[in-house]
């Protein structure tokens, strides 16, 4: 298995641009977590998915920040429009959930390092 | 209060020391806890599972107190290769994963 894929690796825009950010997690997880992780702050959850379906985006700073999962191997997380505090680097991970769910190990991405000038 | 917290360090010993990192969380109901690594300009990843009656995996020792909501690591005989940030990770009642801010450990020759 490839490992949860992101895209890009690296992104350089400036403020005001609209910037998209690509997921595909582990075949069968259905689980989907977007993070974002700064030297101040550490790392946020900012939303989750299970099957699909956002279930907690309460970490979403604010409206310019959006996220989708349109189906079970692809997810977006999008800035509309950036400003040069959002630069970080955006983790995705993926895990299984089900009975034992408690238990499982949570596999990340390799994460986009955004700079918004 | 955070739900979890950690010490960010940095922790700086040289080769061959014994190092520990205490992690505290919130939720009384919490159901399992993890370490996970991140070196520099990487992912994190799984270090090992914490469980209840204290696991060994090599040089590293988990240890969970349920009563005083803490969990610890600690490292034996430090190597260089183990400089990175350990994140302490929390999966609550609701099956909510939350991980520590992270303490970040260089290991010096």
């Amino acid at each position: 298995d490839a490992g949860v894929i992101q895209s890009p690796r690296h992104e350089v825009t400036e403020m005001g641009q609209e910037v998209t950010l690509r997921c595909k997690p582990i075949s069968g997880h259905n689980s989907l977590f977007w993070y974002r992780q700064t030297m101040m702050r550490g790392l946020e959850l900012l939303i989750y998915f299970n099957n699909n379906v956002p279930i907690d985006d309460s970490g979403m700073p604010e409206d310019r920040f959006s996220a989708k999962m349109p189906n079970a191997s692809f997810s977006t997380l999008k800035i509309q429009p950036s400003e040069p505090r959002d630069s970080a680097v955006y983790f995705c991970a993926s895990r299984p959930s089900g009975i034992s769910s408690f238990y499982n190990e949570q596999f990340f991405g390799p994460g986009t390092r955004l700079t918004v000038l | 209060r955070k739900e979890v917290e950690q010490d960010p360090g940095p922790f700086n010993v040289p080769e061959g020391a014994t190092v520990a990192f205490n992690c505290t969380y919130s939720n009384s109901a919490s159901q399992s806890f993890f370490w996970y690594r991140q070196d520099c300009r990487k992912e994190p990843k799984l270090l090992m599972s914490v469980y209840s009656s204290g696991n060994e995996d090599g040089r590293f020792t988990a240890q969970l107190n349920r009563a005083s909501q803490y969990i610890s690591l600690l490292i034996r005989d430090s190597k260089l290769s183990d400089s990175a940030t350990y994140l302490c990770v929390v999966i609550t009642n609701n099956n909510d994963m939350r991980f520590g801010a992270g303490t970040r450990l260089t290991v010096k020759p």
